[in-house]
């Protein structure tokens, strides 16, 4: 099937290791950071997210960490696992219902 | 439950033909958002309704592209005179409620759009 993510910048890691994806954002006004995986022939899934007011949040197995200083997103993922292996976009919203705005994607592929 | 669905998940047309892609957004979600994603990038914003109404629709590109939701559920995103750059994953969103948080917002699995 048609893959997302034909030409994004590749993270390659070994089962069982941490992955850091990297992101930078634009809007100096979004109060909502959030970081979405999506795997190929599907709609993004929300994984987690930080509110401008933080600089980190944790989730299981994910943690995302903001420096609006620099404006940088990051999301780490523990013992990277082989269903880990998915397109992952940052995004950015003022907060609540409103639209998303996505950043570039990275591919993240799991050794086993 | 059901999730957001999408209808076609795939269509082929030629250039100048008129298309019509559907959403079915989760039941009871009053927000719905059309989103295009080109290969290899990520999802670019098109429309948002509360309700019945379009909120935003500055994401539209021009005017061949048009969407509606009359009843405040089903939205149809309608382009006119298609054209090879249309060609995209067009995908839609759903979210329960206003004020509701980014984690609300459920992404349909797309409809791929090809056009000759």
């Amino acid at each position: 099937g048609e893959s997302v993510g034909l030409h994004l910048p590749t993270l390659s890691v070994q089962e069982g290791d941490n992955s850091i994806i990297n992101c930078a954002y634009s809007n100096s006004a979004s109060d909502y950071f959030i970081w979405y995986k999506q795997e190929s022939g599907k709609g993004p899934q929300f994984i987690i997210d930080i509110r401008s007011n933080m600089d980190k949040r944790q989730g299981q197995r994910v943690t995302v960490l903001l420096n609006k200083t620099v404006k940088h997103l990051s999301l780490q993922i523990a013992a990277t696992q082989p269903g880990d292996s998915a397109v992952y976009f940052c995004a950015e919203n003022i907060g609540g219902n409103t639209p998303l705005v996505f950043g570039k994607g990275t591919r993240l592929s799991v050794i086993a | 439950g059901a999730g957001v669905s999408q209808t076609p998940s795939n269509k082929v047309t030629e250039k100048g033909k008129y298309v019509e892609l559907r959403c079915d957004p989760i039941s009871g979600h009053t927000a719905l958002y059309w989103y295009r994603q080109s290969l290899g990038q990520g999802p670019e914003f098109l429309i948002y309704f509360q309700g019945t109404g379009a909120a935003d629709d500055s994401g539209l590109p021009n005017d061949r592209f048009f969407a509606v939701r009359p009843e405040g559920s089903v939205s149809t995103l309608k382009i006119q005179r298609t054209e090879r750059g249309d060609s995209a994953v067009y995908l839609c969103a759903s979210s329960s409620r206003p004020g509701a948080g980014v984690e609300d917002q459920y992404f349909g699995p797309g409809t791929r759009l090809l056009v000759l």
